[in-house]
């Protein structure tokens, strides 16, 4: 069974360092894209950034380009999001997604920055 | 960047009626094209992948059909629990990008 399993949800300031994870379990997570998608309250969705393991080609939506980084763990089949120095504006619901088509999601970590 | 458009961006209908969303893009993805249900307080559901295919356990009143930068999911006889938000995506260029989602409610 595929599960993409999130880390829960944090409440930092502005400014912080934050990196959440996406532990990915059931298929060959080598060979299967795998990114970040975006939510702002009430809002519509946003992919945020993609990696291929296999090669760890990796491409980033124009609006966070500069702003979070993608990683992985191959050794522990885990994909990460991390921010250098939050701003409030990255409170937002952040899922992780298996694949360019989205057949599988993980259930989401709510981040909030607030001062 | 491919921007996706979705029309209408809101709809209300009543339980049995038969629903049409549209979604453009602007270049030719191909077929690379996914359709996904949000139901408030979930993570998104996918419904069809490559414009046409229903993912595994979506029920047959979904269906999606179009090519290269024109796409419609229908809902065939719509029921209580599918009213929700419904986003389409391309993913013929990476990163994929998202409609601004169809909101279906009850009239």
């Amino acid at each position: 069974e595929v599960q993409l399993v999130q880390s829960g949800a944090e409440v930092k300031k502005p400014g912080e360092f934050l990196k959440i994870s996406c532990k990915a379990s059931g298929y060959s997570f080598i060979y299967n894209w795998i990114g970040w998608v975006r939510q702002l309250p009430g809002k519509g969705l946003e992919w945020v950034a993609v990696i291929y393991p296999a090669d760890s080609d990796t491409r980033y939506s124009p609006s966070f380009q500069g702003r979070v980084t993608i990683s992985l763990d191959k050794s522990i089949t885990t994909a990460y999001l991390q921010w250098t120095s939050l701003k409030a504006s990255d409170t937002a619901i952040y899922y992780c997604v298996r694949g360019g088509e989205g057949d599988y999601w993980g259930q989401g970590t709510l981040v909030t920055v607030s001062s | 960047d491919i921007q996706m458009t979705q029309s209408p961006s809101s709809l209300s209908a009543s339980v049995g009626d038969r629903v049409t969303i549209t979604c453009r893009a602007t270049q030719d993805v191909s077929n690379y094209l996914a359709w996904f249900q949000q139901k408030p307080g979930n993570a998104p559901k996918s419904l069809i992948f490559a414009a046409s295919s229903l993912q595994s356990g979506v029920p047959s009143k979904f269906s999606g059909s179009g090519s290269r930068t024109n796409f419609t999911l229908t809902i065939s006889s719509l029921q209580p629990e599918d009213f929700a938000t419904y986003y389409c995506q391309q993913y013929y260029s990476y990163p994929p990008t998202f409609g601004p989602g169809t909101k279906v409610d009850l009239k």
